[in-house]
């Protein structure tokens, strides 16, 4: 079984450009997750989706980063102007729905704004 | 917000010794998750815990969640050198709607 396929794997942009990321789950998961890790860090939450529906969305900066799930499928994190301080691993997660808390990372996405 | 303290930050150690890990926090957890995460790679599950007091392995790995629902304890027997990586513990807090919180690791570096 395919395992959360993420890209692309490395980012590299000057600051205020658009970057997105993008991340297909496990086959026949509802719940879909983005987190972002910075060095030294566990992953913090930035979104979570049950199916097309964005369920919990309370840490994502809306002011520049949207998430869509438009199918309930494949998923984009889009972060428009970047910032330096937006360098970090960008992780996407899926788990088999509401309830399932055992939740199985992609590779990430490594973040560089120059 | 609810923060999980994950110790010791790093671990150097012979191959073939046993290590110990936990993680403490002041909230009550109704779940725990422990993962490793090798370099560039996303963190992988080990064990998953739903109950005061489970032990539960997985081959050489073996994990507790707390009889307080404050803390959780993950142990490697005869570590090699494959082990190496970043381990982080994961808690659902009471409540919280299906959201991990993850501490920050333990760094486990085993010498051949």
């Amino acid at each position: 079984e395919a395992g959360v396929v993420q890209s692309p794997r490395y980012k590299i942009i000057e600051k205020k450009q658009p970057v997105a990321f993008w991340c297909n789950p496990i086959s026949g998961h509802n719940t879909l997750y983005w987190y972002l890790q910075n060095l030294g860090q566990g992953p913090e939450l930035l979104i979570r989706y049950e199916n097309e529906e964005a369920v919990d969305d309370s840490q994502l900066p809306k002011d520049r980063f949207s998430a869509e799930r438009l199918k309930g499928v494949d998923s984009t994190l889009k972060i428009q102007p970047a910032e330096l301080g937006d360098s970090a691993v960008y992780l996407c997660a899926s788990s088999l729905g509401r309830g399932f808390l055992e939740q199985f990372f992609g590779p990430g996405t490594r973040l560089t704004v120059l | 917000g609810q923060q999980l303290n994950q110790s010791p930050q790093s671990m150097f150690i012979q191959e073939g010794e046993d290590v110990s890990m936990n993680c403490t926090s002041s909230s009550i957890f109704n779940t725990w998750l422990w993962y490793k995460q090798d370099p560039g790679e996303g963190p992988v599950l080990l064990i998953a815990l739903y109950k005061a007091g489970e032990l539960t392995s997985n081959g050489r790995l073996t994990a507790q969640f707390g009889i307080t629902r404050k803390d959780s304890f993950l142990n490697i027997s005869a570590s090699i050198p494959s082990d190496v990586g970043i381990y982080f513990c994961a808690g659902r807090l009471t409540g919280s709607n299906y959201k991990l919180t993850f501490g920050k690791g333990t760094l486990l570096t085993v010498n051949p």
